[in-house]
């Protein structure tokens, strides 16, 4: 299986900030990686698509990069509803693992 | 608006047996693959099955391989996992999800774009 490691598993922000979130496979997925924001008590919400594609509907602040092994989640000015966990997800192959998730929190 | 709805949730005691329903809306269901996603309490997401538009193809993440099973019926739009030999371990709030998907080129891209709001599975004495 494919192993998924997000960094860091929380951090502490102010709103405004810019934020940062990594995630690497333990092996080569192109750009079969997509993010998603969870909310406590709700449903994952997914925000970025095949590395860098913004699903509809979502912020531009978010923003995805990469390809390979290293891919990056950034949110350029955060806002007080972006406080949430945020989940990378590869597609490559199955299963289709999730990481551990990065907790963003004041 | 595309809606997914699970239900059949609730407390097992462990060796015990639950069927989980997802009953889609507002979409064409036998034109996508669907998924079951898990979420122990306080714990991440994981991948537990899927299940091709026609039923012909599914996968299992390993720790569940043979004890739950995914099936749909395209009739009444709807997913369906089956779970027996329930352990411990099992006790999460399981989500449908729809998995879109898209090719470019030689590459087909997928993901979860829409989710239930899930539905809790205890498994305990």
């Amino acid at each position: 299986d494919i192993q998924m490691t997000q960094s860091p598993s929380s951090l502490s922000a102010s709103v405004g900030d810019r934020v940062t979130i990594t995630c690497r496979a333990s092996q080569s997925i192109s750009r079969f990686l997509n993010w998603y924001q969870q909310k406590v008590g709700k449903a994952p919400k997914l925000l970025i698509h095949a590395a860098s594609n913004l699903q509809s509907g979502v912020p531009s602040r978010f923003s995805g990069s990469g390809s390979g092994t290293d891919f990056t989640l950034t949110i350029s000015s955060l806002q007080p509803e972006d406080f949430a966990t945020y989940y990378c997800q590869q597609s490559h192959i199955a299963p289709r693992t999730f990481g551990q998730g990065t907790k963003v929190e004041i | 608006e595309v809606q997914l709805v699970e239900s059949g949730g609730g407390l097992v005691q462990p060796g015990g047996s639950l069927r989980l329903s997802c009953a889609a809306s507002e979409f064409t269901f036998n034109n996508y693959w669907m998924s079951w996603v898990r979420q122990a309490p306080g714990k991440g997401l994981e991948w537990v099955a899927n299940i091709k538009q026609d039923g012909s193809e599914k996968n299992y993440v390993a720790s569940v391989k043979g004890r739950l099973t995914v099936s749909r019926d395209n009739a009444k739009s709807s997913l369906y996992l089956q779970m027996n030999s329930l352990r411990a371990e099992d006790t999460a709030v399981y989500y449908c999800a729809r998995e879109e998907g898209y090719c470019s080129g030689h590459d087909c891209y997928f993901y979860f774009d829409y989710w239930g709001l899930g539905t809790l599975v205890t498994v305990s004495s």
